[in-house]
Formats: C-alpha cells, sequence, structure tokens
C-alpha cells in the first residue's frame, strides 16, 4: 500500500463551522505533513509531525489545529475560518524527515470553500 | 536562504515534441533534487530524484542531471503525451526538516 488517503475530497463550511480534515497512510512512514496549496501556487508547508510529535509548526495561526493520533493518522481541526483560507489541503507523509531520502507521499487533497 | 527557481509557464506544445523544462536552484549544502507533477484535481507525485552530482533521475520518459556546475536540475522528455499534461514542481531538500519548491510550470499538450 504506497497510498495516503484524505477525507473527505470536498468541503464547503461556513465561518462559525468547526470541522476535520483527515489523513492516513500505512506505508510505516514516520514523518507526517500538512501543506496548503492555493490556485496556481506551489504546496505551502503548514506543519510537520515526526514520530508522532509536532516538530514544525510554520506560523500557522489557531484556528488551524494538528492532530496526529498515532503513526498512521494525521487530523487538521478546523474552527473559525476565513474566505482567504479556502485552498487545497494536502496530507503527506515520508519514510524519514530529512536528508537523501526525504521524498515525499502526497494524498489527492481537500479542496475547502470558507463561505 | 535555500531556493528554487523554475521557468514560467505555460509551455504548450504538440503531442510527440521535445519537452524541456528548466529548473535552477540556491543551496549553500548539497541538497537533493526532485521533480512532481500534479495531475488536475490531485495532489503531487514524485516523478524522480537526484541525491547527488552528476545523478540522472529518469522515470516514465522523463529525465533530469543533477548540474553543480551549473546549479541546474533541468526535466526532459523526448516525446510527450497529451498525458503528460500537468503542472510540474522542482524541489530541494537541503537536509532540514523542509521540502522547497519551486513556483511550478504548467504543461499543456496538445494533440
Amino acid at each position: 500500500d504506497t497510498e495516503v488517503t484524505q477525507t473527505p475530497k470536498h468541503l464547503v463550511m461556513g465561518m462559525t463551522n468547526k470541522k476535520s480534515l483527515k489523513c492516513e497512510q500505512h506505508m510505516g512512514h514516520r514523518a507526517m505533513y500538512w501543506y496548503k496549496q492555493k490556485a496556481k501556487k506551489p504546496p505551502e508547508l503548514m506543519f510537520v509531525y515526526s514520530y508522532e510529535k509536532l516538530s514544525i509548526n510554520e506560523s500557522v495561526p489557531s484556528r488551524f489545529s494538528p492532530e496526529c493520533p498515532n503513526s498512521s493518522l494525521l487530523n487538521l481541526h478546523l474552527h473559525a475560518l476565513q474566505p482567504e483560507d479556502s485552498a487545497l489541503y494536502l496530507c503527506a507523509s515520508s519514510q524519514q524527515l530529512a536528508g537523501p531520502h526525504h521524498m515525499l507521499f502526497f494524498g489527492s487533497g481537500t479542496q475547502l470553500s470558507v463561505l | 536562504g535555500d531556493s528554487v527557481t523554475q521557468m514560467e509557464g505555460p509551455v504548450t506544445l504538440s503531442e510527440e515534441a521535445f519537452l524541456t523544462i528548466n529548473c535552477t536552484y540556491t543551496a549553500t549544502g548539497y541538497p537533493s533534487l526532485f521533480w512532481y507533477v500534479q495531475y488536475p484535481g490531485e495532489g503531487l507525485q514524485l516523478l524522480l530524484k537526484a541525491t547527488k552530482a552528476d545523478d540522472k533521475g529518469s522515470n516514465k520518459g522523463f529525465e533530469a542531471t543533477y548540474r553543480k556546475e551549473t546549479t541546474s536540475f533541468h526535466l526532459e522528455k523526448g516525446s510527450v503525451q497529451v498525458s503528460d499534461s500537468a503542472v510540474y514542481f522542482c524541489a530541494l531538500s537541503d537536509g532540514t526538516d523542509k521540502l522547497i519548491f519551486g513556483t511550478g510550470t504548467r504543461l499543456q499538450v496538445f494533440p
């Protein structure tokens, strides 16, 4: 199994809603990532988890709250988002955190629209 | 800091044409270099990689050679297909926890 599975594929939410994005991988990877991608732009790193501990937070607003319940799962909890947060949210995993084999495996993403 | 620069797109080609997408990088150490591809409506997929100077990465007819002297990692394919239409991202890993992406180059191939 070489897949990273993200759910849901599409999400529409209001600014007062609370929702969660989910990501799962069964490749035994110990690093997992959340990226945000606006249209026609490269992915922007948001969070990195290594061995289920938060390793990097790229100064992301607190309305985004990541969670790594176990080595296979990664969640992104959303609360009080703004319309400018509308984007494609990508989850990724890698076998190791850095170095020459720092290859990321991406999910298909959740297309989020905030109304 | 480290950075990746890609040629502006879109690149528009006819089927069976030769493809080159330019990528240059700036890095203080010895980075690993990658090409990722993003098809419409999907996430990114690793296309190929090279971990040291003069390495050639190849996959699905695509090739790129890690050139330290010119700090480049240009993507090439001898004969493109309509199904190659996608956005291509050059990226580097400098040994830290982050992967640094270029801005992406859209490729459009017409029959």
